[in-house]
C-alpha cells in the first residue's frame, strides 16, 4: 500500500527555522517525484515545487522559489520543505504528494504549520 | 503562469442529482487537466488525469472532458460521500496551477 506519512503540527515564531517531512513507503521511493503543496486557511491548493529523490533534479514555482528549500534523502525515503526564517503568512497547511511526475497519485496527511509570535 | 477558473465557486445539490463543473484556462493546455476532490479536514484524493482518465477505484459516475482551455467534470448521479469541494490542475507547463475550487454542498 502507497503511503505518504508527514510530520506532525508545527507552532514557530516569526524568524524561525523549521523542517518537515515526508516518508514514502510502499512503492519504489526513487522513482516518482515527490511535490509539494500549500494550503492556507480557507484558499485553493498552491504547487511549491517538486523533487525527484532519484537524482534531487528539484523544480520551484516562482512564487515559492528563494522562500524554501525541497530536498530528499532518498536512503530514508524522505522528503522534506524547510524554511531558514519563518514568516507570519507561512501560517498553512502543507500537502506532500506522489507526483506522475505532475498529477499527484497520493497524498500525505498534512502538516499544520502555524506562525505567530 | 496558466491562471485556472472554476465555476460555479459553489453549488447545492441533491442526492441523485447529476452536476457539471466547469475548469477554464487562461491559454490551451492540451488535456493535462486533473481533477481533485477534497473533504473538510483531509488531504486531496485524486480523480481524473489527462482529462478524462479515472484513477484506479474512482467510481463511474465521475467523468471528465474537454481539451485546451475547456474542460468539465461531471457526476452523473451524485451520492452522499461525493459532497467535498472539488479543484482542477494544469500540468501543461511549470508553475502547476490550480483553481480556486468548486464547494459541493447538499441541499
Amino acid at each position: 500500500e502507497v503511503q505518504l506519512v508527514q510530520s506532525g503540527a508545527e507552532v514557530k515564531k516569526p524568524g524561525e527555522s523549521l523542517k518537515i517531512s515526508c516518508k514514502g513507503s510502499g512503492y519504489s521511493f526513487t522513482s516518482y517525484w515527490i511535490g509539494w503543496v500549500r494550503q492556507m486557511p480557507g484558499k485553493r491548493l498552491e504547487w511549491m515545487g517538486i523533487i525527484y529523490p532519484g537524482d534531487s533534479d528539484t523544480r520551484y514555482s516562482p512564487s515559492f522559489q528563494g522562500q524554501v528549500t525541497i530536498s530528499a534523502d532518498k536512503s530514508i525515503s524522505t522528503a522534506y520543505l524547510q524554511w531558514s526564517s519563518l514568516k507570519a503568512s507561512d501560517t498553512a497547511m502543507y500537502y506532500c504528494a506522489r507526483g506522475q511526475p505532475d498529477v499527484f497519485d497520493f497524498w500525505g496527511q498534512g502538516t499544520l504549520v502555524t506562525v505567530s509570535s | 503562469d496558466i491562471q485556472m477558473t472554476q465555476s460555479p465557486s459553489s453549488l447545492s445539490a441533491s442526492v441523485g442529482d447529476r452536476v457539471t463543473i466547469t475548469c477554464r484556462a487562461s491559454q490551451g493546455i492540451g488535456s493535462w487537466l486533473a481533477w481533485y476532490q477534497q473533504k473538510p479536514g483531509k488531504a486531496p484524493k485524486s480523480l481524473i488525469y489527462v482529462a478524462s482518465s479515472l484513477q484506479s477505484g474512482v467510481p463511474s459516475r465521475f467523468r471528465g472532458s474537454g481539451s485546451g482551455t475547456d474542460f468539465t467534470l461531471t457526476i452523473s448521479s451524485l451520492q452522499p460521500e461525493d459532497f467535498a469541494t472539488y479543484y482542477c490542475q494544469q500540468y501543461n507547463s511549470y508553475p502547476i496551477t490550480f483553481g480556486q475550487g468548486t464547494r459541493l454542498e447538499i441541499k
